[in-house]
C-alpha cells in the first residue's frame, strides 16, 4: 500500500524567507501525488499534482513541488513566505485498488509565518 | 457555484445519541468520499462510493454507516456517537473513480463533538 510521510509537524519561517515542506513516499508503481493547504477552520484547497507531465510541478499562489524518483520524494517550496501562507498543508499519494481512486494524507505539516 | 456542500457545520452530541451528517456535490462527479481529520494523524478515510448505487469501507470504518442516496448525495450516519468519534469530518468527490490523477474535491467540514 502507498503512504506517505511528511518530516515536521510544525515548522516556522519570517516572512520573506524560503518555505520548505518535506514528503516522502512509499509506492510500488509510480505515484500520484498531491499536495492540499487548509486554512484555519477551512476545508482542503488543491495546491499542485503531480501526474507524471513534468517533475517541477507549479501550483497556485506561488508554490511548486519537484518529484524526485531517486529521492522519493515530492517537496514543496515557495521562494518567499507571506503571512497569508500560515495554513496546514498536506501531501498524499493516490492509491488506485481495484479500479478506484483513493488520497492516503501524510500527517500534515503546520507553516507558521513570522513577521 | 457551491461545489461540495456539508451539512451541519457544528454539532454536539451526548454519548449515544445519533445523527446524520449530510453531503451534497454539484460537479456531477462519480465519486464520493468521507474522510475524519484528527490531530495529528492527517484525514483518513471512513467509507467511500464509487459510483451510483455503492459503497465500500475505508481505513476507518467502525461506528459509521452511508447512504449514497443518488449521484448527488452521501450522508454519513453515526448510530450511536462515542466520544471517541469527536472529529472533523470531509466529505470529497471525484469525478472519474479509475484514474489516480483525479483532483478530489473537498466540503468547508462538519466539526463534531461528542460528550
Amino acid at each position: 500500500a502507498q503512504s506517505v510521510t511528511q518530516l515536521g509537524s510544525h515548522v516556522s519561517v519570517s516572512e520573506g524567507a524560503l518555505v520548505l515542506l518535506r514528503c516522502n513516499y512509499s509506492s510500488s508503481v509510480p505515484p500520484y501525488l498531491f499536495w492540499y493547504v487548509q486554512y484555519p477552520n477551512q476545508g482542503l484547497q488543491l495546491l499542485l499534482k503531480y501526474t507524471s507531465a513534468a517533475t517541477l510541478v507549479k501550483g497556485i499562489n506561488g508554490f511548486e513541488a519537484e518529484f524526485k524518483k531517486s529521492e522519493t520524494s515530492f517537496h514543496l517550496t515557495k521562494p518567499s513566505a507571506h503571512m497569508s501562507d500560515a495554513a496546514e498543508y498536506f501531501c498524499a499519494v493516490s492509491e488506485v485498488n481495484t479500479g478506484f481512486q483513493k488520497l492516503v494524507f501524510g500527517t500534515g505539516t503546520r507553516l507558521l509565518v513570522s513577521p | 457555484n457551491a461545489g461540495v456542500t456539508q451539512t451541519p457545520k457544528f454539532q454536539v452530541l451526548k454519548t449515544g445519541q445519533s445523527m446524520t451528517l449530510q453531503c451534497a456535490q454539484d460537479m456531477n462527479h462519480n465519486s464520493m468520499y468521507w474522510y475524519r481529520q484528527d490531530p495529528g494523524m492527517g484525514l483518513r478515510l471512513i467509507y467511500y462510493s464509487a459510483s451510483e448505487g455503492t459503497t465500500d469501507k475505508g481505513e476507518v470504518p467502525n461506528g459509521y454507516n452511508v447512504s449514497r442516496l443518488n449521484k448527488r448525495e452521501f450522508s454519513l450516519r453515526l448510530e450511536s456517537a462515542a466520544p471517541s468519534q469527536t472529529s472533523v469530518y470531509f466529505c470529497a468527490s471525484s469525478e472519474r473513480p479509475g484514474q489516480g490523477g483525479n483532483t478530489i474535491y473537498f466540503g468547508e467540514g462538519s466539526w463534531l463533538t461528542v460528550v
